[in-house]
Protein backbone atom coordinates (compact mmCIF):
# COMPACT_ATOMS: atom_id res chain seq x y z
CA UNK A 1 0.00 0.00 0.00
CA UNK A 2 1.03 3.53 -0.69
CA UNK A 3 1.45 5.43 2.58
CA UNK A 4 1.05 8.92 3.12
CA UNK A 5 2.64 11.52 5.50
CA UNK A 6 1.98 15.16 6.33
CA UNK A 7 3.51 17.58 8.05
CA UNK A 8 3.43 19.88 9.90
CA UNK A 9 0.66 18.15 11.58
CA UNK A 10 -0.72 21.52 13.21
CA UNK A 11 -0.25 24.96 12.52
CA UNK A 12 -1.32 28.05 14.25
CA UNK A 13 -1.38 30.99 12.14
CA UNK A 14 -3.49 34.38 12.07
CA UNK A 15 -6.24 35.42 9.03
CA UNK A 16 -3.86 36.93 6.12
CA UNK A 17 -0.69 34.83 6.55
CA UNK A 18 0.41 32.14 3.92
CA UNK A 19 0.09 28.93 5.31
CA UNK A 20 1.67 25.65 3.69
CA UNK A 21 0.99 22.08 3.92
CA UNK A 22 3.21 19.02 2.66
CA UNK A 23 2.40 15.51 1.91
CA UNK A 24 4.70 13.16 1.08
CA UNK A 25 3.35 9.71 -0.36
CA UNK A 26 5.77 6.46 0.19
CA UNK A 27 5.90 5.44 -3.84
CA UNK A 28 5.41 7.65 -6.71
CA UNK A 29 1.80 8.55 -7.14
CA UNK A 30 1.78 10.65 -10.55
CA UNK A 31 -0.28 13.53 -10.19
CA UNK A 32 -3.69 11.44 -7.97
CA UNK A 33 -3.45 13.55 -5.54
CA UNK A 34 -6.07 15.14 -3.60
CA UNK A 35 -6.83 17.37 -0.80
CA UNK A 36 -9.78 17.91 1.45
CA UNK A 37 -10.50 20.22 3.88
CA UNK A 38 -12.93 18.97 7.23
CA UNK A 39 -14.42 21.64 9.63
CA UNK A 40 -15.55 20.36 12.75
CA UNK A 41 -18.77 18.25 12.91
CA UNK A 42 -18.68 18.10 9.07
CA UNK A 43 -18.19 16.25 6.15
CA UNK A 44 -14.65 16.35 4.23
CA UNK A 45 -14.67 19.04 1.47
CA UNK A 46 -12.58 18.80 -1.75
CA UNK A 47 -10.62 21.68 -2.51
CA UNK A 48 -8.26 19.89 -5.25
CA UNK A 49 -7.64 17.25 -7.20
CA UNK A 50 -4.92 16.03 -9.63
CA UNK A 51 -2.64 17.56 -7.49
CA UNK A 52 -3.02 21.00 -8.67
CA UNK A 53 -6.55 21.55 -10.04
CA UNK A 54 -9.12 23.19 -8.07
CA UNK A 55 -12.63 21.91 -7.36
CA UNK A 56 -15.34 24.26 -8.95
CA UNK A 57 -16.50 26.87 -6.06
CA UNK A 58 -13.10 26.67 -3.85
CA UNK A 59 -11.30 29.64 -3.89
CA UNK A 60 -8.39 30.68 -5.55
CA UNK A 61 -6.17 31.16 -2.72
CA UNK A 62 -5.55 27.59 -2.93
CA UNK A 63 -3.11 26.05 -4.85
CA UNK A 64 -1.82 22.68 -4.97
CA UNK A 65 1.13 21.42 -6.35
CA UNK A 66 3.28 18.47 -6.93
CA UNK A 67 3.99 15.48 -8.54
CA UNK A 68 5.86 11.77 -7.84
CA UNK A 69 6.26 11.66 -4.46
CA UNK A 70 6.26 15.24 -2.61
CA UNK A 71 2.95 17.46 -2.92
CA UNK A 72 2.31 21.31 -1.57
CA UNK A 73 -1.18 23.06 -0.68
CA UNK A 74 -0.49 26.48 -0.06
CA UNK A 75 -3.50 28.62 1.52
CA UNK A 76 -1.88 31.84 0.26
CA UNK A 77 -3.94 34.25 2.36
CA UNK A 78 -6.01 32.59 5.73
CA UNK A 79 -9.32 33.56 6.06
CA UNK A 80 -11.28 32.80 8.80
CA UNK A 81 -13.31 30.12 7.32
CA UNK A 82 -9.80 28.27 6.46
CA UNK A 83 -9.57 27.46 10.09
CA UNK A 84 -9.76 23.20 9.73
CA UNK A 85 -8.00 20.30 9.43
CA UNK A 86 -6.91 19.84 5.69
CA UNK A 87 -6.35 15.77 4.39
CA UNK A 88 -4.11 15.02 1.30
CA UNK A 89 -5.36 11.03 -0.12
CA UNK A 90 -3.60 9.60 -2.84
CA UNK A 91 -5.75 7.91 -5.77
CA UNK A 92 -3.51 6.42 -8.05
CA UNK A 93 -3.58 2.66 -6.92
CA UNK A 94 -5.64 0.21 -4.62
CA UNK A 95 -6.43 1.38 -1.67
CA UNK A 96 -6.88 4.71 -1.72
CA UNK A 97 -4.92 6.11 1.47
CA UNK A 98 -5.19 9.79 3.61
CA UNK A 99 -2.71 11.18 4.77
CA UNK A 100 -3.32 11.77 9.02
CA UNK A 101 -4.07 15.44 8.21
CA UNK A 102 -2.74 18.58 8.94
CA UNK A 103 -5.42 20.83 12.07
CA UNK A 104 -4.62 24.78 10.74
CA UNK A 105 -5.43 26.92 13.81
CA UNK A 106 -5.85 30.45 15.20
CA UNK A 107 -2.39 31.63 16.48
CA UNK B 1 -27.43 20.33 -6.30
CA UNK B 2 -25.84 17.38 -5.28
CA UNK B 3 -27.11 15.23 -1.88
CA UNK B 4 -25.76 12.30 0.03
CA UNK B 5 -28.32 11.52 2.62
CA UNK B 6 -27.11 8.63 5.02
CA UNK B 7 -29.15 6.83 7.36
CA UNK B 8 -28.89 3.67 9.45
CA UNK B 9 -26.25 4.27 12.04
CA UNK B 10 -27.00 3.35 15.82
CA UNK B 11 -25.64 1.49 18.32
CA UNK B 12 -25.39 -2.25 18.30
CA UNK B 13 -23.26 -5.22 20.35
CA UNK B 14 -20.59 -6.97 19.15
CA UNK B 15 -20.94 -9.54 16.27
CA UNK B 16 -24.39 -7.75 15.49
CA UNK B 17 -25.23 -6.43 11.75
CA UNK B 18 -26.35 -3.04 10.69
CA UNK B 19 -26.94 -2.06 7.10
CA UNK B 20 -26.52 1.60 5.83
CA UNK B 21 -28.12 3.18 3.31
CA UNK B 22 -27.66 6.75 1.10
CA UNK B 23 -30.14 8.43 -0.54
CA UNK B 24 -28.95 10.40 -3.54
CA UNK B 25 -30.17 12.90 -5.98
CA UNK B 26 -29.21 16.63 -7.65
CA UNK B 27 -27.43 14.04 -10.27
CA UNK B 28 -27.28 11.24 -12.61
CA UNK B 29 -26.59 8.53 -10.41
CA UNK B 30 -25.98 5.97 -12.37
CA UNK B 31 -22.97 7.92 -14.17
CA UNK B 32 -20.80 7.57 -11.17
CA UNK B 33 -19.23 5.32 -8.59
CA UNK B 34 -19.58 5.26 -5.12
CA UNK B 35 -17.59 4.88 -1.82
CA UNK B 36 -18.15 4.32 1.99
CA UNK B 37 -15.45 6.22 3.70
CA UNK B 38 -15.25 5.87 7.67
CA UNK B 39 -14.29 8.33 10.67
CA UNK B 40 -13.48 7.02 14.05
CA UNK B 41 -14.54 10.54 15.99
CA UNK B 42 -11.34 12.79 16.52
CA UNK B 43 -9.43 10.51 14.12
CA UNK B 44 -8.50 10.26 10.02
CA UNK B 45 -10.51 9.29 7.18
CA UNK B 46 -10.34 5.43 5.89
CA UNK B 47 -12.18 4.15 2.71
CA UNK B 48 -13.95 1.18 2.93
CA UNK B 49 -15.82 0.19 0.04
CA UNK B 50 -16.53 0.99 -3.33
CA UNK B 51 -18.51 0.09 -6.51
CA UNK B 52 -18.68 0.74 -9.95
CA UNK B 53 -21.44 2.47 -11.76
CA UNK B 54 -23.05 -0.87 -12.67
CA UNK B 55 -21.71 -2.62 -9.58
CA UNK B 56 -19.43 -4.47 -11.80
CA UNK B 57 -16.23 -3.52 -10.06
CA UNK B 58 -16.63 -3.61 -5.99
CA UNK B 59 -13.62 -3.42 -3.71
CA UNK B 60 -13.38 -2.87 -0.10
CA UNK B 61 -10.64 -2.42 2.12
CA UNK B 62 -8.79 -5.21 4.04
CA UNK B 63 -10.33 -4.37 7.44
CA UNK B 64 -14.32 -5.39 6.52
CA UNK B 65 -13.25 -7.92 3.85
CA UNK B 66 -15.80 -11.14 4.19
CA UNK B 67 -18.19 -9.07 6.54
CA UNK B 68 -18.89 -5.89 4.69
CA UNK B 69 -21.26 -5.84 1.60
CA UNK B 70 -21.87 -2.93 -0.54
CA UNK B 71 -24.34 -2.59 -3.23
CA UNK B 72 -26.66 0.00 -5.14
CA UNK B 73 -30.08 0.44 -6.48
CA UNK B 74 -29.24 2.62 -9.62
CA UNK B 75 -32.94 2.68 -10.37
CA UNK B 76 -33.61 3.89 -7.02
CA UNK B 77 -31.06 6.25 -6.39
CA UNK B 78 -29.59 4.66 -3.34
CA UNK B 79 -26.15 3.32 -1.90
CA UNK B 80 -26.14 0.64 0.51
CA UNK B 81 -23.65 -1.27 3.23
CA UNK B 82 -24.68 -3.95 4.67
CA UNK B 83 -22.19 -4.73 7.52
CA UNK B 84 -22.18 -8.25 9.34
CA UNK B 85 -19.80 -9.84 12.55
CA UNK B 86 -19.63 -5.82 13.65
CA UNK B 87 -16.38 -5.21 16.09
CA UNK B 88 -16.04 -2.10 18.08
CA UNK B 89 -13.25 -0.82 15.88
CA UNK B 90 -15.70 -0.14 13.21
CA UNK B 91 -17.06 2.62 15.33
CA UNK B 92 -16.84 5.34 13.46
CA UNK B 93 -19.12 8.00 11.17
CA UNK B 94 -19.47 6.61 7.81
CA UNK B 95 -19.84 8.91 4.70
CA UNK B 96 -21.35 8.08 1.34
CA UNK B 97 -19.07 9.68 -1.19
CA UNK B 98 -19.33 10.37 -4.93
CA UNK B 99 -16.48 9.48 -6.91
CA UNK B 100 -15.74 11.30 -10.33
CA UNK B 101 -15.54 8.56 -12.15
CA UNK B 102 -17.80 6.19 -13.44
CA UNK B 103 -15.50 2.97 -13.00
CA UNK B 104 -13.97 4.68 -9.50
CA UNK B 105 -10.89 6.25 -9.90
CA UNK B 106 -11.10 7.37 -5.91
CA UNK B 107 -11.11 11.27 -6.28
CA UNK B 108 -14.04 12.25 -4.03
CA UNK B 109 -16.00 15.33 -4.90
CA UNK B 110 -19.00 14.85 -2.86
CA UNK B 111 -19.67 13.88 0.57
CA UNK B 112 -22.81 12.78 2.89
CA UNK B 113 -23.16 14.71 6.57
CA UNK B 114 -22.30 11.02 7.89
CA UNK B 115 -23.90 8.45 10.05
CA UNK B 116 -22.87 7.36 13.34
CA UNK B 117 -22.06 3.41 13.80
CA UNK B 118 -21.33 2.54 17.54
CA UNK B 119 -19.92 -0.88 18.12
CA UNK B 120 -20.31 -2.06 21.98
CA UNK B 121 -21.46 -4.13 24.74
Amino acid sequence: DVQMTQSPSSVSASVGDRVTITCRASQDIRGWLAWYQQKPGKAPKLLIYAASTLQSGVPSRFSGSGSGTDFTLIISSLQPEDFATYYCQQANSFPPLFGPGTKVDIK
Amino acid sequence: EVQLVESGGGSVQPGRSLRLSCAASGFTFDDFAMHWVRQVPGEGLEWVSGISWNSGNIDYADSVKGRFTISRDNANNSLYLQMNSLRPEDTAFYYCVKDMDDFGDYRFDYWGQGTLVTVSS
